[in-house]
């Protein structure tokens, strides 16, 4: 069974520019959450999508945005890049229905680096 | 709502030594607890996890946990560990409710020769 595929792995953006960030979840999985993690913050919660629909969405400016679509792949876009945007961008699927079914299966990253 | 408390950012040990890794959560339902590794630049992979039953669980790489529902902790333990396991560690909760899991800030193992 193939794993959670992000494309690209390593990204290089200009201040300003927008980025969209890819990933494929497991088969049959309706789950995809999307987390930044930097040095100083650690491991922070973006949005999850189900079913093409945003179910949960974290504490970002709207410049963070997502979907999914049909077949459960999503798509991340940061807009108007800032310094701070730097930083490693995970991926999670799960099967989406909650309870003893959250965990969560991760893809081994994109690594955003804004200059 | 659902937290997650790792106590230590960082735990230094000697290779062959134990070790013990500590979670403390907060809720007031059953709770779903996890622990994840992540090695540098890659993403997180489950070590173990505790669903119900039995209180000791036993995960990957000879790790292991407790689940004290007294304490709301949920410590790793490993009795001897190796250089391999120096590693970024998280623990997570996720209540009967939610459906994604609330991860603590991490523990940065670091085992030294």
């Amino acid at each position: 069974k193939a794993g959670v595929t992000q494309t690209p792995r390593y990204l290089i953006k200009t201040r300003g520019q927008q980025v969209t960030l890819s990933c494929s979840p497991i088969s049959g999985h309706r789950s995809v959450s999307w987390y930044q993690q930097t040095p100083g913050q650690g491991l922070q919660f973006l949005f999850e999508y189900f079913s093409e629909t945003q179910r949960n969405k974290g504490n970002f400016p709207g410049r963070f945005s997502g979907r999914q679509f049909s077949n459960s792949r999503s798509e991340m876009n940061v807009s108007t890049l800032e310094l701070g945007d730097s930083a490693l961008y995970l991926c999670a699927s799960s099967p989406g229905l909650g309870g003893p079914n959250t965990e969560a299966f991760f893809g081994q990253g994109t690594r955003l680096t804004v200059v | 709502a659902q937290s997650v408390t790792q106590l230590d950012s960082q735990v230094p040990v000697f290779e062959e030594a134990p070790v013990e890794l500590r979670c403390n959560y907060s809720s007031s339902v059953s709770v779903y607890l996890f622990w994840y590794v992540q090695y540098p630049n890659q993403g997180l992979q489950l070590l173990l996890k505790y669903l119900s039953g039995s209180t000791l669980v036993k995960g990957i790489n000879g790790f292991e946990a407790e689940f004290n529902k007294s304490q709301t902790s949920f410590h790793l333990r490993k009795p001897s560990v190796h250089i391999s396991d120096t590693a970024e560690y998280f623990c997570a909760v996720s209540e009967g409710g939610s459906y994604i899991p609330t991860f603590g800030r991490g523990t940065s193992l670091i085992v030294h020769p």
